[in-house]
């Protein structure tokens, strides 16, 4: 089974400065088809969870720019460029090469 | 507009059984992979049960193999969880969300799990 590995658990964040979130897999999420089988997703407070990024980098529809994901094989990161109060949540890697399987999550607070 | 609606859950004893159900609208249900996700008190999203579009294919969490079962009824554009032999560690909000578009999952039918339902309470204690 694949492990995913999500650090920091906690990140305390300044609104207009920039944020990252690291997600290490046990396996390569690199199919042989070129893509990263890795998903970022947030929870809001008190919401279902939501898809910010698929396959590695592709921004799900009505996603703002400001966020992004990048990395390959086993290393992957999500970027906020310029954190908003409204990002507040936690944040979820997933890889689904393999079934799926969730990070432990990373909480995002303002500062 | 494109909706999931998640029912069933509630408080069981410990070795009981429910069924979650999972109503499909606003889009073609058939066509899409479909997962369950829980995330217990205060804890991380886990990820449960995937099946294909046509139900031939499940994946399920290797914790509840043997004690939950994903099924579907595409004509009722409809997802279900049967869980039996139900213990504490499942008590836990149960999401069901859309995954893949087409039954072969090439990267362009991929979008994430793209729509989620509000999520349905289970309680398992006595």
């Amino acid at each position: 089974d694949i492990v995913m590995t999500q650090s920091p658990l906690s990140l305390p964040v300044t609104p207009g400065e920039p944020a990252s979130i690291s997600c290490r897999s046990s396996q390569s999420l690199l199919h042989s088809n070129g893509y990263n089988y890795l998903d970022w997703y947030v929870q809001k407070p008190g919401q279902s969870p939501q898809v910010l990024i698929y396959l590695g980098s592709s921004r799900a529809s009505g996603v703002p720019d400001r966020f992004s994901g990048s990395g390959s094989g086993t290393d992957f990161t999500l970027n906020i460029s310029r954190v908003e109060a409204e990002d507040v949540g936690d944040y979820y890697c997933l890889q689904v090469l393999q079934s799926r399987t969730f990070g432990q999550g990373t909480k995002v607070e303002i500062k | 507009e494109v909706q999931l609606v998640e029912s069933g859950g509630g408080l069981v004893q410990p070795g009981g059984s429910l069924r979650l159900s999972c109503a499909a609208s606003g889009f073609t249900f058939s066509s899409h992979w479909m997962s369950w996700v829980r995330q217990a008190p205060g804890r991380g999203l886990e990820w449960v049960a995937l099946i294909q579009p046509d139900g031939r294919e499940k994946f399920t969490l290797d914790s509840v193999k043997g004690r939950f079962t994903i099924s579907r009824d595409n004509a009722k554009n409809s997802l279900y969880l049967q869980m039996n032999n139900l213990r504490a560690e499942d008590t836990a909000v149960y999401y069901c969300a859309r995954d893949c578009s087409k039954a072969i999952c090439y990267p362009i039918y991929y979008y994430g799990l793209d729509v989620w339902g509000q999520g349905t309470t289970v309680t398992v204690s006595s």
